[in-house]
């Protein structure tokens, strides 16, 4: 079975870092795109980042330069470092696998890790 | 202002058909698959379509994808009370280099 559990969630103040990550198993993880989505309180969802199964990334123009995706295939676990966190970076922050063959996310989705940003 | 553009609401009595428009332009739905999620208040995201109109396991064949030039459409037959949430489409866009979403559509089950 696929699972997808993200940790490294907290309160945090403005200008703080902050790690998440997403320990992931049931499947083969490096032959897989990652994703971070997040969802800030009672909006929409919004891409973050991708990690390719090659370890091509890509970011969101709201955090590039401050967020950085990566990855350890042998443990089978995506990161997300985020640096420089402003207060519009509260959300809930998913971890999700992409469809196969593609970057795009697809059915395979984490249950969200919390991030608030205090100003 | 997303890159993708959906109607803020729909609504619907249940058995009746509902659609759910998304669009796009070139550089995202013009030559990208297009997948849609359908996301229940404090819970992740569900897939319902992936690559425009396929059905992952367990998605019953009352939810269908359809795609035509830059825009997309989920059309929800039979609907039920259950279906009340809200869906997003999204695609991959090149010109940003990265994953795009749809605002979001509030399906109300009248």
């Amino acid at each position: 079975e696929v699972q997808l559990l993200e940790s490294g969630g907290d309160l945090v103040q403005s200008g703080g870092s902050l790690r998440l990550s997403c320990a992931a198993s049931g499947f083969t993880f490096s032959s897989y795109a990652m994703n971070w989505v997040r969802q800030a309180p009672g909006k929409g969802l919004e891409w973050v980042s991708t990690i390719s199964g090659g370890g091509d990334t890509y970011y969101a123009d709201s955090v590039k330069g401050r967020f950085t995706v990566s990855k350890d295939n042998s443990k089978s676990t995506l990161f997300l470092q985020m640096n420089s966190l402003r207060v519009e970076d509260t959300a809930v922050y998913y971890c999700a696998r992409a469809s196969g063959g593609t970057t795009i996310t697809g059915a395979r989705w984490g249950q969200g890790t919390l991030v608030t940003v205090s100003s | 202002q997303s890159v993708l553009t959906q109607p803020p609401s729909a609504s619907g009595t249940p058995g009746q058909r509902v659609t759910i428009s998304c669009s796009g332009s070139n550089s995202n739905i013009g030559s990208n698959y297009v997948f849609w999620y359908r996301q229940l208040p404090g819970t992740a995201p569900k897939l319902l379509i992936y690559k425009n109109n396929q059905w992952p396991s367990g998605v019953p064949d009352r939810f269908s994808g359809s795609k035509s030039d830059t825009s997309a459409s989920l059309a929800i037959s039979g609907l039920r009370s259950e279906d009340e949430a809200d869906y997003y489409c999204a695609s991959w866009d090149d010109s940003l280099s990265g994953q795009v979403f749809g605002g979001g559509t509030k399906l109300t089950v009248l």
